[in-house]
């Protein structure tokens, strides 16, 4: 079975500076998809970055970046010019794509504090 | 486009009692839904898997009976949360995956049971 580790209770960043949340995942599979959702006090899920294993690049998004190590699989997020806004729970996720495709594997999660 | 919609938002209900949970796909078909359900301060834990006009997949030490998934049609889900009891308050939330999107997830219910 996939499991996905958030070694990161807690974590803290004075705003404008940089943080990486860590995550370390173990599978089987060749082909997968990874992710970084942000759940913030209303609960609401929302996709951060999606990463497809095939493709060595790592994923970008605006401020928001991902460092795919495979081989020692691991997903890390990089939050650059942190925000107030960026405060929330960070959930690393996985699946395997294909008819399962939504079903995720989530990590413990990371509560992410912006210090202004 | 890709937005799921959850209802209620929030409920309290009696102990003993049955409570249903609604997740609408509003612009795109949604061939399998998921339910996961989240504690407090805690990771998503996966409930059950639905496919439209199919029987939903439980994941291990999931009560099917007292978590009853439908999936009748390509936009609405529901999970009937059978004889609630205080144990089964919880935060509970949906997504929907279809031909075009997947891992979109509605707002979240919070449950709880007095």
């Amino acid at each position: 079975a996939q499991t996905v580790t958030q070694s990161q209770p807690e974590m803290s960043v004075q705003e404008a500076e940089t943080v990486t949340l860590s995550c370390t995942y173990d599978t089987s599979e060749s082909d997968y998809y990874l992710f970084w959702y942000k759940q913030p006090p209303s609960r609401q899920m929302i996709l951060v970055i999606r990463q497809e294993a095939y493709k060595q690049q790592n994923a970008t998004e605006n401020r928001f970046s991902v460092n795919f190590q495979k081989a020692a699989k691991s997903f890390s997020l990089k939050i650059s010019d942190s925000q107030l806004g960026d405060a929330a729970m960070y959930f690393c996720a996985y699946n395997t794509g294909g008819t399962s495709y939504g079903k995720l594997t989530f990590g413990q999660g990371t509560i992410l504090t912006v210090h202004p | 486009g890709a937005v799921v919609s959850q209802h209620p938002s929030w409920v309290i209900c009696k102990s003993g009692t049955s409570v249903k949970i609604e997740c609408r796909s509003l612009d795109f078909q949604a061939t399998t839904m998921f339910w996961y359900r989240q504690f407090p301060k805690q990771s998503l834990m996966l409930m059950a898997t639905s496919n439209e006009g199919s029987k939903a997949t439980y994941e291990q030490g999931v009560e099917k009976d007292k978590f009853l998934i439908n999936h009748a049609s390509l936009t609405l889900s529901t999970l009937t949360v059978t004889s609630a009891h205080p144990e089964d308050s919880s935060f509970y939330i949906c997504s929907a995956s279809g031909p075009r999107f997947s891992g979109t997830f509605g707002s979240g219910t919070r449950l709880t049971v007095v």
